[in-house]
């Protein structure tokens, strides 16, 4: 069974990079048609797709956060991650990670809270 | 791109059908038959009911059905339980190679 776990730390300063990585057990990151997400949801508001990586490598972002992210991915220690660049408040959420095969969203992390704050 | 709408409540009595509306555009829902559901309680991550706008993965109670007609998407719940009690988002493929998330409706059961 799948299962994926989001780590890195609970609290950025702002203007800092956030970093998290997604650590995948069950499956290869690697897997033909397999798709990696991040997501976000703010406190009390709703879902944010940030972007992802493609078992090959490719990555593909939201463009309101395109200049901000770069999502990467490690095969050989079966990870990915997500790198969010000059934060601010309104970048203070629950981070997701998730596994889509083409569309099929279908395994996510429990995900992990990131606090922005001086 | 801006998110789907969808309305912010749908409530319902036990039993009842309720559906929930995703509104998008021909170059989201409109365009793809990638529309898929999530269902999320609170301090839980999401979990998909429906994929590719009317199919279930296999675990998922057949009182949720999904479909599509022009630019927007339905979530049908049946049957409604007090366990359905929860928020529900929609999430489209767009023209742009991304995804979009709908704005998120709470369902109660009264």
């Amino acid at each position: 069974q799948l299962q994926l776990q989001e780590s890195g730390p609970g609290l950025v300063k702002p203007s800092e990079t956030l970093s998290l990585t997604c650590s995948v057990s069950g499956g290869s990151i690697g897997t033909t048609n397999n798709f990696w997400d991040w997501i976000r949801q703010p406190p009390g508001e709703g879902l944010e797709w940030i972007g992802s990586i493609s078992y090959g490598g490719t990555t593909y972002y939201c463009p309101s956060l395109k200049s901000r992210v770069t999502i990467s991915a490690d095969t050989s220690r079966n990870q990915f991650s997500l790198k969010l660049s000059s934060v601010t408040a309104a970048d203070t959420a629950i981070y997701y990670c998730a596994r889509r095969t083409i569309a099929v969203r279908d395994s996510w992390g429990q995900g992990t809270l990131v606090t922005v704050s001086s | 791109q801006s998110a789907l709408t969808q309305p912010a409540s749908v409530s319902g009595s036990p039993g009842q059908s309720i559906t929930i509306s995703c509104t998008g555009t021909s170059s989201d829902v409109g365009g793809y038959n990638y529309v898929s559901w999530y269902q999320q309680h609170p301090g839980k991550a999401p979990k998909l009911l429906i994929y590719d706008v009317r199919y279930r993965p296999s675990g998922v109670s057949n009182r949720f059905s999904g479909s599509k007609s022009g630019n927007t998407a339905s979530l049908t719940i049946s049957g409604l339980q007090a366990e359905d009690e929860a928020d529900y988002y929609c999430n489209s493929y767009t023209s742009s190679d991304t995804y979009v998330f709908g704005t998120g409706t709470k369902v109660t059961v009264l």
